[in-house]
This record gives structure tokens, C-alpha cells and sequence, in this order.
């Protein structure tokens, strides 16, 4: 079982459709982080947040941590063939220093 | 350029041949770590260490062994690979701890056990 669940898995657009991927959890994390990954590299950080309620904006990219820091959202308006890739949430734990990742989403963006 | 770098990127072996995965960072870096990536799972910690000489598990370190004896320097061992162990792995850095702090990850190796 994920301790970070992100959904959906799977997700295949139309260019200029807006999409919302979640990372839900039990658990509280003191900062939960996004990545995007291209085939053949590491993950990449597309932003962190850190309070409850926290909402951060990246052009055309929406992130959101819940107000009590158990879930996530990103959201994409707009989407273009370049947001084409993996989105894995990660969630840094209360105690110790683990960063636990969610099991990510594949979003292919067609033009 | 600020980069971590694993070496190799690719490896094939056979059940119970000892191998190392090597990883450096240029960047400073108090917190490595190494991670397994497979599908549908995701990214799962195997180990990581806050400085030199301070190592700890993480979810999934069964079958690995891991060393810091250099700040820049945190390869990951094998003793006795096994088929289960075919996975894709990560190796990354941060400034300090996870609290919030970017992780930057190394280019991957794939490895496959046979």
C-alpha cells in the first residue's frame, strides 16, 4: 500500500484541455514536493510547499497543499505537448528524513 | 555544473555477482540518498545518509549495502544481486535533510539482474 496515493495513473489529453492530478494521504507531511520526469532522467522539482493551504503558481501550472498537509493537488490549464511526461508527488515526513514519493501519473498531451 | 552523476548508467549481471553503483555530487551536499524506481510503484527509498559516516535505511533496503566516506561520495552495493533487484535506481542529493529541500537526481542506472 501507497503511503502516497496519486491519481489518476494515467492520463491522455487533447492540447488546451486542463487536467487535476491528486496526492492524497492518512498521513501529515511538513512539506510535500512535485516532480516531472522525462524518459531516460531523473526527476526534476517543479515546486515545494510547506503550510497548509499553501497555493503556488508556475505559469500555467496550480499547486495546492491541503489545509492539513495530508494532500495535494496539481493542476494544468491549458495543457500543451511539452507538460507531456511523469508527475510524482513526494511527501517529506513529520519525523526523520524520509521523502516518501507517490507511484505517479503519465500524462501525454496530444496535439 | 551542479550535477550528480552515477556510474553506469546501464548494467547486466548475473544472480549473486557482487556490483557497485557509484554516485558523486559537486554540489556540497549534506543528504544523499538511493532510490528504486519500478512501475507502478514508484519511487521507493533504500537508503540515505545525512553526512559522512551517518547512514540510514529507508523503506526498501533489504539487499543493499551503502557507504559515505566522502561527502561527495555515496555508491551503492550489491553483495549478492538477485532477479528482484532488477530495477531502475536514482541516486540524489539535497542541501540538508528532506524538510522541504529540492533533491536533485542523478541520470539513473538500469540495472538488470539475470
Amino acid at each position: 500500500t501507497q503511503l502516497l496515493e496519486q491519481s489518476p495513473q494515467f492520463l491522455s489529453i487533447q492540447e488546451g484541455e486542463n487536467l487535476t492530478v491528486y496526492c492524497n494521504s492518512s498521513s501529515v507531511f511538513s512539506s510535500l514536493q512535485w516532480y516531472r520526469q522525462e524518459p531516460g532522467e531523473g526527476p526534476v522539482l517543479l515546486v515545494t510547499v510547506v503550510t497548509g493551504g499553501e497555493v503556488k503558481k508556475l505559469k500555467r501550472l496550480t499547486f495546492q497543499f491541503g489545509d492539513a498537509r495530508k494532500d495535494s493537488s496539481l493542476h494544468i490549464t491549458a495543457a500543451q505537448p511539452g507538460d507531456t511526461g511523469l508527475y510524482l508527488c513526494a511527501g517529506g515526513m513529520e519525523y526523520g528524513n524520509k521523502l516518501v514519493f507517490g507511484a505517479g501519473t503519465i500524462l501525454r498531451v496530444k496535439s | 555544473e551542479a550535477q550528480v552523476t552515477q556510474n553506469p548508467r546501464y548494467l547486466i549481471t548475473v544472480t549473486g555477482k557482487k556490483l557497485t553503483v557509484t554516485c558523486s555530487q559537486n554540489m556540497n551536499h549534506e543528504y544523499m540518498s538511493w532510490y528504486r524506481q519500478d512501475p507502478g510503484l514508484g519511487l521507493r527509498q533504500i537508503y540515505y545518509s545525512m553526512n559522512v559516516e551517518v547512514t540510514d535505511k529507508g523503506d526498501v533496503p533489504e539487499g543493499y549495502k551503502v557507504s559515505r566516506k566522502e561527502k561527495r561520495n555515496f555508491p551503492l552495493i550489491l553483495e549478492s544481486p538477485s532477479p528482484n533487484q532488477t530495477s531502475l535506481y536514482f541516486c540524489a542529493s539535497s542541501l540538508s535533510g528532506t524538510g522541504g529541500n529540492e533533491q536533485f537526481f542523478g541520470p539513473g542506472t538500469r540495472l538488470t539482474v539475470l
